[in-house]
Parts: structure tokens; C-alpha cells; sequence
């Protein structure tokens, strides 16, 4: 167990809908990042924030968006879901220590398009 | 640009059997670190082991041992007397001057009893 806690575990929706991942980051760790793994694109870094701040962007689409909220849970909102935008959504959280640390990951969400 | 590439996309080997997984990288940064993560069948990923550009020791943990080499850019990851639960997508990942991770495709490795 990472420590790292993601709900749901498994979503299915429509097309043209919107959802939200929930993840809550391992106890004192302030940073926590967003990943999106899929058969064709494999794993891609979506988004860091660090205290509540955006640190980084990576390959989020537009039409995702995140937050963090004061207690250090993290938000993912998928909106006008499109059937490519199923896969596994991961969430990571890592010590206030550095930059170079190690991420702990989540069990990830499941999401399904159809 | 950074860049992990694991070449083998799939391998399988009989439990007791060594197994060496290949991970070459590219980056312009001396300062970086890299990583190796499991993702077994359940899905999760795990946290293997960490290792920052100036140090290039070799590390073994119980049956599981890195190789880093500078000068080939590669870490690789071996097992020593696979076991069935070894089983899973193994990941290699690099984290450079922009901190983010960039991952390998994975090697997914398959122990028959």
C-alpha cells in the first residue's frame, strides 16, 4: 500500500460528459501529479501541483483541468469525454524534501468511454 | 530531447532463470535521476529503486540488481532467480532539470512455473 488513495476505481461514462478523480496524497507530502496511461500513448505526466500551486503542465488536453485543494487532496476533472480518453488515470504524490524524489503512486482509475 | 527506450517489449523466461531488463536513456542534463517501477497484473505502480547521475554504484536488493553505466546511458535491471510473482510491466523513467518523469514503454515480463 503507497499510502496514496484514488476514487473511483473503475468509471464508466458516456461521451460528452464530464467526471472527477479524487486523489489524496500519502500523510506530509506536498506534491502530487497526474498521469494518464493508455495502450497507444503509454504514460504521460498530465499535471504537478505543489501545496496547492500548478508547478507543471505536461500533455493535459484543454479540456482537463485540476486542482488542489487546501487540505492536499487533489482534483482531475475530465470534461466533454471522448472515447480516446479511456485509460488508466493515475495519481502520485511525493516528500516535501526535493524535486528529485521518488513518487508513490495510487491504484490508479479505470476510466471507460463509451 | 529526453528520451527512456526499453527495447524489449515482452519477455518471458522460466522461474529460476536470470532475467535482465534494458533501459537506455537520453538527456542533455548532468544532473538527473532515474527510476524503475513495477506494475503488476493488479495494476499499481511500485516503486523499485532511484539513482541519481553521479552515482554510478551498482545496487542489489535481495534477488533484484541495477547496472548504471554512464558512458552507455543504460540502467538495467536484473533478477536474479525469477519468480512467478516477478511477473508484471516493469517501467524504467527519467527526471531531469524540468522534474517530471518520462517513461520507457515498458517491458512486460512473464515467469513460467
Amino acid at each position: 500500500d503507497s499510502g496514496v488513495t484514488q476514487t473511483p476505481k473503475h468509471l464508466i461514462t458516456a461521451t460528452g460528459q464530464r467526471v472527477t478523480l479524487r486523489c489524496s496524497p500519502r500523510s506530509g507530502d506536498l506534491s502530487v501529479y497526474w498521469y494518464q496511461q493508455s495502450l497507444d500513448q503509454g504514460l504521460q505526466f498530465l499535471i504537478h501541483y505543489y501545496n496547492g500551486e500548478e508547478r507543471a503542465k505536461g500533455n493535459i488536453l484543454e479540456r482537463f483541468s485540476a486542482q488542489q485543494f487546501p487540505d492536499l487532496h487533489s482534483e482531475l476533472n475530465l470534461s466533454s469525454l471522448e472515447l480516446g480518453d479511456s485509460a488508466l488515470y493515475f495519481c502520485a504524490s511525493s516528500a516535501p524534501t526535493g524535486s528529485w524524489t521518488e513518487a508513490f503512486f495510487g491504484q490508479g482509475t479505470r476510466l471507460t468511454v463509451v | 530531447a529526453q528520451k527512456v527506450t526499453q527495447a524489449q517489449t515482452e519477455i518471458s523466461v522460466v522461474e529460476k532463470e536470470d532475467v535482465t531488463l534494458d533501459c537506455v536513456y537520453e538527456t542533455r542534463d548532468t544532473t538527473y535521476y532515474l527510476f524503475w517501477y513495477k506494475q503488476p497484473p493488479s495494476g499499481e505502480l511500485v516503486f523499485l529503486i532511484r539513482r541519481n547521475s553521479f552515482d554510478e554504484q551498482n545496487e542489489i536488493s535481495g534477488r533484484y540488481s541495477w547496472n548504471f553505466q554512464k558512458s552507455t546511458s543504460s540502467f538495467n535491471f536484473t533478477i536474479t532467480a525469477s519468480q512467478v510473482v516477478d511477473s508484471a510491466v516493469y517501467f524504467c523513467a527519467l527526471k531531469d532539470s524540468n522534474y517530471q518523469l518520462i517513461w520507457g514503454a515498458g517491458t512486460k515480463l512473464i515467469i513460467k512455473p
